[in-house]
């Protein structure tokens, strides 16, 4: 079974600063997905980024940009010039060949002003 | 593009009675919908998968006959709690992707049932 693995249960960043949120992750598949999920106070649950597990390049939407280490079943991500909007709860996800999401815990993310 | 609504986005209810939540996909067909059930501050728990047209299909441990899922078109998911109790009370979440992104699921905005 595929498991994720979200270690840090709160973060928090300056506004204006780069924060990255690790995630790291399990599986016997050669061919999945990965993503991010950003859930904030709404409880909307917004696609941030994902990342097909066949590509090297490693994904960017803006200021959001992930580092995905497949030998090291690690994928990241980086927010750079964190707004106070950022504020949330980010879910690491994985997903393959059975196309159910499996999620880790989640992380809090505060931005300070 | 890929937006997915539900409804109610609340709803209080008497213990005993059902509530029936939708879930639709608005500008793309859904060939499969997910629900979800999540607790404050946790992760989402897969409930059901759904799919247009078959049965759906239940996780282990969650009830089919208290949880009943019906698809009945590409844009339409409900999920009906029956004989709600107060332990049932949290929020749902419903999922759908696309037939052309399997991969990629798209949430709708949620529901939070308390029931009394």
């Amino acid at each position: 079974a595929q498991t994720v693995t979200q270690s840090q249960p709160e973060m928090s960043v300056q506004e204006a600063e780069t924060v990255t949120l690790s995630c790291t992750y399990d599986t016997s598949e050669s061919d999945y997905y990965l993503f991010w999920y950003k859930q904030p106070p709404s409880r909307q649950m917004i696609l941030v980024i994902r990342q097909e597990a066949y590509k090297q390049q490693n994904a960017t939407e803006n200021r959001f940009s992930v580092n995905f280490q497949k030998a090291a079943k690690s994928f990241s991500l980086k927010i750079s010039d964190s707004q106070l909007g950022d504020a949330a709860m980010y879910f690491c996800a994985y997903t393959g060949a059975n196309s159910k999401l499996t999620f880790g815990k989640g992380i809090t993310l505060s931005v300070r002003p | 593009g890929a937006v997915v609504s539900q409804h109610p986005s609340r709803v209080i209810c008497k213990s005993g009675t059902s509530v029936k939540i939708e879930c639709r996909s608005l500008d793309f067909q859904a060939t499969t919908m997910f629900w979800y059930r999540q607790f404050p501050k946790k992760s989402l728990m897969l409930m059901a998968t759904s799919n247009e047209g078959s049965k759906a299909t239940y996780e282990q441990g969650v009830e089919k006959d208290k949880f009943l899922i019906n698809h009945a078109s590409l844009t339409l998911s409900t999920l009906t709690v029956t004989s709600a109790h107060p332990e049932d009370s949290s929020f749902y979440i419903c999922s759908a992707v696309a037939g052309n992104d399997k991969e990629t699921q798209y949430f709708g905005p949620g529901t939070r049932l308390l029931v009394l």
